[in-house]
């Protein structure tokens, strides 16, 4: 069990768009459309924002969508906003019960 | 509404045991699997274990296989955690988290607030 590849920060200007990597193996997202992404402010739980890869839970904004190709997934974030400012995470099954973390990246924006 | 309430951290020695819970509400408990992560301080997101609706399905991160076990009371609405041999690197704040479906394949729909585990001497 290694933990999913993510870039440790991105940084991006209100209005802009920005794209989270999330890089796995073929045990885990390349196997399974499984990979979600949760959004951490400081000192608060975890948020999910995409399940199944690119599903939005219901409510949620329509700037944040999800893909995958192979074993790599990606949050897209359009119409950047201050409060979107916050720790990012993957997550994908990886078989018999078990999940695994991306090691988070940092959104800063501008 | 979803509530998790996360209890039983504390600051324990190495090598000693604890028991977290997690006592579930507003929803209907037995339909769903349930998952415990960890965030250690300043770190990032760790999945520790899972637990299927029945029970019939557990899964465990390596770091923690043998020595922790899951386990819930779908009557008493709570998930349950058994830490054991534990170690420094096991400092961390522990939450509870909800499955959207039934076995346990990592879609945290709810969030507790967390319990604070410190192992030091």
């Amino acid at each position: 069990q290694s933990a999913l590849t993510q870039p440790a920060s991105v940084s991006g200007s209100p209005g802009q768009s920005i794209t989270i990597s999330c890089t796995g193996t073929s045990s885990d997202i390349g196997s399974y459309n499984l990979v979600s992404w949760y959004q951490q402010h400081p000192g608060k739980a975890p948020k999910l924002k995409i399940y199944e890869d690119s599903k939005r839970p219901s409510g949620l904004s329509n700037r944040f969508s999800g893909s995958k190709s192979g074993n790599t997934a990606s949050l897209t974030i359009s119409g950047l906003q201050a409060e979107d400012e916050a720790d990012y995470y993957c997550c994908s099954y990886a078989g018999s019960s078990t999940s695994l973390f991306g090691g988070g990246t940092k959104l800063t924006v501008l | 509404e979803v509530q998790l309430v996360e209890s039983g951290g504390a600051l324990v020695q190495p090598g000693r045991s604890l028991r977290l819970s997690c006592a579930a509400s507003g929803f209907i408990f037995d339909d769903y699997a349930m998952h415990w992560v960890r965030q250690g301080p300043g770190k990032g997101l760790e999945w520790v274990s899972g637990i299927s609706w029945n029970s019939g399905s557990i899964g465990y991160a390596d770091s923690v296989k043998g020595r922790f076990t899951i386990s819930r009371d779908n009557a008493k609405n709570s998930l349950y955690l058994q830490l054991s041999s534990l170690r420094p690197e096991d400092t961390a704040l522990y939450y509870c988290a909800k499955d959207s479906l039934m076995e346990p394949r990592a879609v945290f729909d709810s969030w507790g607030q967390g319990t604070l585990v410190t192992v030091s001497s």
